[in-house]
């Protein structure tokens, strides 16, 4: 079946700039999960939704980051203000109950 | 918080031979570990995972061990392929609030495993 997506799978944007990520998670997946990896690095938690809302904000680095799941099913991931500290590869899971599952993620960078 | 710590940070092997990837972990409330294969440019994919009541799992020519007592678990490669060359990650997660299975999951840092044909 359809796997998670993420969407677009690369951004360049300029410092100072609004970026917005989307994430399609797993049909029926009711946890969604963004983490971010810096290049050489594991995953590092930002957030998740258990439905419509965010169950755990406790890893959003500042509040120029900020995430939505209206419906309880799309995501997208705001970023406000980008500076270059922010360049990394963003990552959407999603989670049925306990197993979270990976899209391929978005390689931002912020120039 | 939690914290995982992760060893080696490199690991290179023969075809065939077995490959072990050792993480340890702080917080005794942990009780899910999953692992993951990571290859370049793609996401992580769940390989195997173990919940806390299990001191071992295994599953075709892969294997992970828990050590609850000692805070560790490791995970075993048996009869390598070149196939197998990725970066692998442990991580480890709480049981949420009100017994649920949800949250965040803590990664470590990683081990890129090479394997030689």
């Amino acid at each position: 079946g359809a796997g998670v997506s993420q969407t677009p799978s690369n951004k360049v944007t300029e410092k100072g700039k609004y970026v917005e990520l989307r994430c399609d998670p797993i049909s029926g997946h009711t946890a969604l999960y963004w983490y971010r990896q810096s290049l050489g690095q594991g995953p590092e938690f930002l957030i998740y939704f258990q439905g419509t809302g965010a169950a755990d904000d406790s890893g959003l680095p500042n509040d120029r980051f900020f995430a939505v799941r209206p419906e309880g099913s799309v995501s997208t991931l705001k970023i406000q203000r980008t500076e270059r500290g922010d360049s990394a590869v963003y990552l959407c899971a999603s989670s049925p109950r306990q197993e979270q599952y990976f899209g391929p993620g978005t390689r931002l960078t912020v120039t | 918080g939690e914290n995982v710590e992760q060893h080696p940070s490199t690991l290179s092997v023969q075809e065939g031979d077995s490959a072990v990837i050792k993480c340890t972990y702080s917080d005794s409330a942990s009780n899910y570990f999953p692992w993951y294969k990571q290859e370049l440019g793609k996401g992580p994919q769940l390989i195997i995972d173990i919940r806390s009541n299990v001191g071992e799992k295994k599953d075709q020519r892969i294997a992970v061990t828990l050590n609850k007592t000692a805070k560790h678990f490791s995970l075993h490669i048996t009869e390598t392929q070149p196939e197998d060359s990725a970066v692998y990650f442990c991580a480890a997660r709480a049981e949420g609030a009100g017994g649920t299975s949800y949250g965040k999951l803590t990664f470590g840092q990683g081990t890129i495993l090479t394997v030689h044909p």
